[in-house]
This record gives C-alpha cells, sequence and structure tokens, in this order.
C-alpha cells in the first residue's frame, strides 16, 4: 500500500500521560499536515511541514502538543500530560505541490484519553 | 460565522433520489474548492474538486458561485454505497497557512433500499 499511513490506530491513555503518533506521507510529497477531527465536526488544522520545515502551527496546537518531521519524511506528533478534551481523531495528510496538491490522508489515529 | 458553512443533515433518501447539498464560505479570498467523501470512522477521501464553471463526475455534478460564496453538490440516481458524509472544503492558496484545508461539519447522507 503506498497511501499515507499512520500508527498506531487507536491509543487509549489516562489523562496526564504523554503520547506520540506517526505518520508515514505518500513517499513523493514534500507537504505534511496534521488535522483533528472530533465527533460531529470536520477536521481542523494543526500544523504543516514542507520537507523537514515546520511552517504553520495552528492556535489549536497548544504548547502540550510538539510535532516534528527530522528528515523530510515520516512525521510524529505528541502530546504531553494529555487531557479528556484531547480525545480525538488525528489526521495526516500529504500532498505533492509539484503535482495538484491534492492532500490524502491516512486513516488516522484515533485517541482516547480516560 | 464558521468560515465552511453546510446543511446540517441528516440525509434520509431512497435509492434512485436525487440529492444535493449546499454549503457557504466566508473568506472571499478562497481559491480552491473541494468535496470530500468521508464513511463512518474512516480518513476523508477527495470526492471532486470543484471548479467555477462547474463540472461533473458521472452521477456527481458540482457548482461554484464565486459571487455568492457558494458551492453545491448534486448526487443524482442515488446508491446504498452513496451513504456517507460529505464534506464542503475550500483553501485559501498553496503552502503554509494558505494551503491548508477548511472543512465544514459535513452532511450525513443515508441511502436506504
Amino acid at each position: 500500500d503506498t497511501g499515507v499511513s499512520q500508527d498506531p490506530r487507536h491509543k487509549i491513555t489516562k489523562r496526564g500521560q504523554n503520547v506520540t503518533f506517526r505518520c508515514d506521507p505518500i513517499s513523493e510529497h514534500n507537504r505534511l499536515y496534521w488535522y483533528r477531527q472530533t465527533l460531529g465536526q470536520g477536521p481542523e488544522f494543526l500544523t504543516y511541514f514542507q520537507n523537514e520545515a515546520q511552517l504553520e502551527k495552528s492556535r489549536l496546537l497548544s504548547d502540550r502538543f510538539s510535532a516534528e518531521r527530522p528528515k523530510g519524511s515520516f512525521s510524529t506528533l505528541e502530546i504531553q500530560r494529555t487531557e479528556q478534551g484531547d480525545s480525538a481523531m488525528y489526521l495526516c495528510a500529504s500532498s505533492d505541490p509539484g503535482g495538484a496538491d491534492t492532500q490524502y490522508f491516512g486513516p488516522g489515529t484515533r485517541l482516547t484519553v480516560l | 460565522r464558521k468560515e465552511v458553512e453546510q446543511d446540517p443533515g441528516p440525509f434520509n433518501v431512497p435509492e434512485g433520489a436525487t440529492v444535493a447539498f449546499n454549503c457557504t464560505y466566508s473568506n472571499s479570498a478562497s481559491q480552491s474548492f473541494f468535496w470530500y467523501r468521508q464513511d463512518c470512522r474512516k480518513e476523508p477521501k477527495l470526492l471532486m474538486s470543484v471548479y467555477s464553471s462547474g463540472n461533473e463526475d458521472g452521477r456527481f455534478t458540482a457548482q461554484l458561485n464565486r459571487a455568492s460564496q457558494y458551492i453545491s453538490l448534486l448526487i443524482r440516481d442515488s446508491k446504498l454505497s452513496d451513504s456517507a458524509t460529505y464534506l464542503c472544503v475550500v483553501k485559501l492558496g498553496y503552502g503554509g497557512s494558505q494551503g491548508n484545508l477548511i472543512f465544514g461539519k459535513g452532511t450525513k447522507l443515508s441511502v436506504k433500499p
């Protein structure tokens, strides 16, 4: 499968714990986006990378959230000191600006904070 | 005001029906427009881009009215497999904050036999 992959698919954690998610984009895509989706809402933008550079962060991304893309390939999203309000689906998307710049989404990581 | 607003739904229609979804966006600087489809507990998938002249892909027709900041999606001869949530999406530009997608809440469609 050459699509966007995310790991883990599901994560259950206790409030206050740290969690880390991984996203592997489509190999030739140099743009990578993170979104968050809660029940009954559309996805909301969190942050964006072009290659290894994090170029934009939404105000939704509090200080407890950090994202990296160290080699311009896979990306990680870490949430420190999780809160119940962090429970959501975390979606990663990638795009190729040389093409139509269409964003293709991964299957998401569903986080439940107890 | 939400940046992208959609019909609240849900839409419950019989097979073979024609159904129309409407969407409005608030930022007149929006450059690109899309409809994404999302099945239950799955990721959004691009259904079609929306062009100023309107465009059609099989049973699906999308329209854009820039003056009214209005986007529509028409599904003809609906199938059971069309049951999903349809997300109206806009993008301000390319790259950085201009490149991220702005989603509506989505409209749920349920096609019944």
